[in-house]
């Protein structure tokens, strides 16, 4: 039962590098989801995938990218990591239907110095 | 922006104690879900609810959904250690959800 996998687990880095955060589901959802959840801010979404092939902003999008590289896998890039991305990064997926739950990975905990 | 206040946002009580916590609207919503989050956790899907008064059950908790729908309560009957977590309250918007900031809830033995 591994549902949604996150890599890695934690990551730190410099201000100015990149990096890219892995997703994988195994549900066959078509919907996949990034959030980052600051203390005191809950969850803010920062962009979406509806579908294989598609992907949106969010609330946060700012200083991310996104690749939907099939229906199993969407990935999160910093291009030039800032210390205001500090945070802990969830990915989410979920059925077809908006009231079905979004399920979610463990988190990757992202500190950038 | 279609915003969810939870209350209270921390919350400390000794095991057997009950809790209620609340998550509030100005305008009305379609469906609530309601997550509990573990330290070190992603969120996990305890309820949704749909119709204006519904009122769920799972154990020890009981939901409800206002009969104007802008808000819901979560009550906890006899809370144990293992109840602390993060509870998060989340609004459907075009496809996606939309979170309040969370209660945290710690329970001492």
């Amino acid at each position: 039962n591994a549902g949604v996998t996150q890599t890695p687990k934690f990551q730190v880095l410099k201000t100015g590098q990149s990096m890219t955060l892995q997703c994988a589901q195994d549900m066959n959802h078509n919907s996949m989801y990034w959030y980052r959840q600051d203390p005191g801010m809950g969850l803010r979404l920062i962009y979406y995938s509806a579908s294989e092939g598609t992907t949106d902003k969010g609330e946060v999008p700012n200083g991310y990218n996104v690749s939907r590289l099939n229906k199993r896998e969407f990935s999160l890039r910093l291009e030039s990591a800032a210390p205001s991305q500090t945070s802990v990064y969830f990915c989410a997926s979920r059925g077809e239907w908006s009231n079905q739950p979004q399920h979610f990975g463990d988190g990757t905990r992202l500190s950038i110095l | 922006t279609q915003l969810l206040e939870q209350s209270p946002q921390f919350l400390s009580i000794q095991e057997g104690e009950n809790l209620t916590v609340y998550c509030n609207s100005s305008s009305v919503f379609s469906s609530l879900q309601w997550y509990r989050q573990e330290p070190g956790e992603g969120p996990v899907l305890l309820v949704t609810v749909v119709t204006g008064g519904e009122v769920k059950k799972l154990k020890r908790l009981t939901f409800q959904f206002g009969d104007a729908r802008k808000d819901s309560s979560l009550h906890i009957t006899a809370a144990q250690t293992g109840d602390t977590g993060l509870y998060l309250c989340a609004r459907g918007s075009q496809g996606n959800l939309i979170f309040g900031k969370g209660t945290k809830l710690s329970v001492k033995p």
